[in-house]
């Protein structure tokens, strides 16, 4: 199994709604990400996981709230969002934070109204 | 800090073209290069990756040498499809450099007309 899912695929959500972003993979990574991609950009990284603990956190707001329960699950929660978060989600997962190619999922689109 | 530059496009070709994308990169370690794919509505896709200086990655017909010398890894295909239509970035992982996560560039959009 080499594939990285995503749930939901589209998310629309009011700004004071509190939602959730879910990603799995069972490739047995140890490294997993978050990424945030507007229309026409490069994906911009927000968040990575290693061994379930938090490695880097880009600066990004507070109103988004990464997780991860175990070794294959990734959640971000997100909370009070603004219509300028409005953007593609991605989740990838690597073996390690090493050199090796990173797996992306298909993305959640979500929309900030 | 680490970057990728890459030509940004669109570029527009017919089918059967030859097909190159400039891809320049700096970084603080020995990155390992990565091309990634993205078509319209989805997430992206891994084309093809080196590790080292010299190195050649191919797949699908597509294929990108790592050099060293002038820290490049140019995407080339020798015959387009209208299917190979998409976005295509150029990364870089560094972690020796202390980067996790990949530096991509801009992306170049391809646009391969019947």
């Amino acid at each position: 199994d080499t594939e990285v899912t995503q749930t939901p695929k589209h998310l629309v959500m009011g700004m004071t709604n509190k939602k959730s972003l879910k990603c799995e993979q069972h490739m047995g990574h140890r490294a997993m990400y978050w990424y945030k991609q507007k229309a026409k950009k490069p994906p911009e990284l927000m968040f990575v996981y290693s061994y379930e603990k938090l490695s880097i956190n880009e600066s990004v707001p507070s109103r988004f709230s990464p997780e991860c329960p175990n070794s294959s699950l990734l959640n971000l929660h997100l909370h009070a969002l603004q219509p300028e978060d409005s953007a593609l989600y991605l989740c990838a997962s690597s073996q390690e934070i090493d050199y090796n190619e990173q797996f992306f999922g298909p993305g959640t689109r979500l929309t900030v109204l | 800090g680490n970057s990728v530059t890459q030509m940004e496009g669109p570029v527009t070709l017919s089918e059967e073209a030859f097909l190159t994308i400039n891809c320049t990169y700096t970084a603080t370690g020995y990155p390992s290069l990565f091309w990634y794919v993205q078509y319209p509505g989805e997430g992206l896709q891994l084309l093809l990756k080196a590790t080292k200086a010299d190195d050649k990655g191919s797949n699908k017909g597509f294929e990108a040498t790592y050099r060293k010398e002038t820290t490049s890894f140019h995407l080339e295909k020798g015959s387009v499809q209208v299917s190979d239509s998409a976005v295509y970035f150029c990364a870089l992982s560094d972690p020796g450099g202390g980067a996790d996560g990949l530096t991509f560039g801009k992306g170049t959009h391809l646009i391969i007309q019947p």
